[in-house]
């Protein structure tokens, strides 16, 4: 049973950067064939899809982040990591990590999710 | 971007009988290739993350119970839950998984006990 868990500051200052990590077990995060992925929820916009880093290293942004998504891999570790520059409100949300499993574009296992709120 | 659009945003039903929650893409989500629909289904209760219950717009994940199934093809979905149980009381989204990302979802269709 694959399981995931979000980690990282629930409160960030707005221009500063959002860090979050998720730690994987019982699978690998440099095991083919899935991505894992980033996903948040807005209290109003609903879900998001940010990005993913598949197990090969190569990485997928939502554009519509404006380039402040930055996704990486620790296979030492087992997990990976989401950065977000120049944070604002509209960045304030619940983060999930999750893997793109094995039926296109969905999403089998999910972590618990964090809240971040970006404020002052 | 591929924009999906669920209907009703609240639906209240009778333990015991049937909900319907209508998905609808901007663009098809057919892939002609394979004639598969790149379209899922999720289950949010409050609280927890969402959970994948249907995909290739009719197929139950393992483990989901079969009152709940899927149909539809092209921009237009449906879900069902026959016999509505209060366990299922949550918001249910839909998601194309078409080709490339990004992959979108619905609003959300909250479904309550009349």
């Amino acid at each position: 049973q694959v399981q995931l868990q979000e980690s990282g500051p629930g409160l960030v200052k707005p221009s500063q950067t959002l860090s979050l990590t998720c730690s994987v077990s019982g699978g690998s995060v440099s095991s083919g064939p899935y991505y894992w992925s980033w996903i948040r929820q807005h209290p109003v916009k609903g879900l998001e899809w940010v990005g993913y880093i598949y197990y090969t290293g190569s990485t997928y942004y939502n554009p519509s982040l404006g380039g402040r998504v930055t996704i990486s891999a620790d296979t030492s570790e087992n997990r990976f990591s989401l950065n977000i520059a120049s944070v604002t409100a509209a960045d304030t949300a619940v983060y999930y990590c999750a893997r793109r499993g094995n039926y296109g574009g969905t999403l089998d296992y999910w972590g618990q999710g964090i809240l971040v709120t970006v404020s002052s | 971007d591929i924009v999906m659009t669920q209907s009703p945003d609240i639906v209240a039903v009778s333990l015991g009988e049937r909900a319907t929650i209508n998905c609808k893409s901007s663009q098809s989500v057919l892939y002609t290739p394979n004639n598969e629909n790149y379209l899922a289904w999720y289950q949010q209760k409050a609280g927890q993350p969402p959970k994948l219950i249907i995909y290739w717009a009719s197929t139950r994940e393992s483990g989901v119970p079969d009152r709940f199934s899927g149909s539809g093809s092209g921009t237009n979905f449906t879900l069902t839950i026959d016999s509505l149980q209060a366990e299922d009381v949550a918001v249910y989204y839909c998601q194309q998984h078409y080709r490339s990302p990004p992959y979108t979802f619905g609003q959300g269709t909250k479904v309550e006990v009349k």
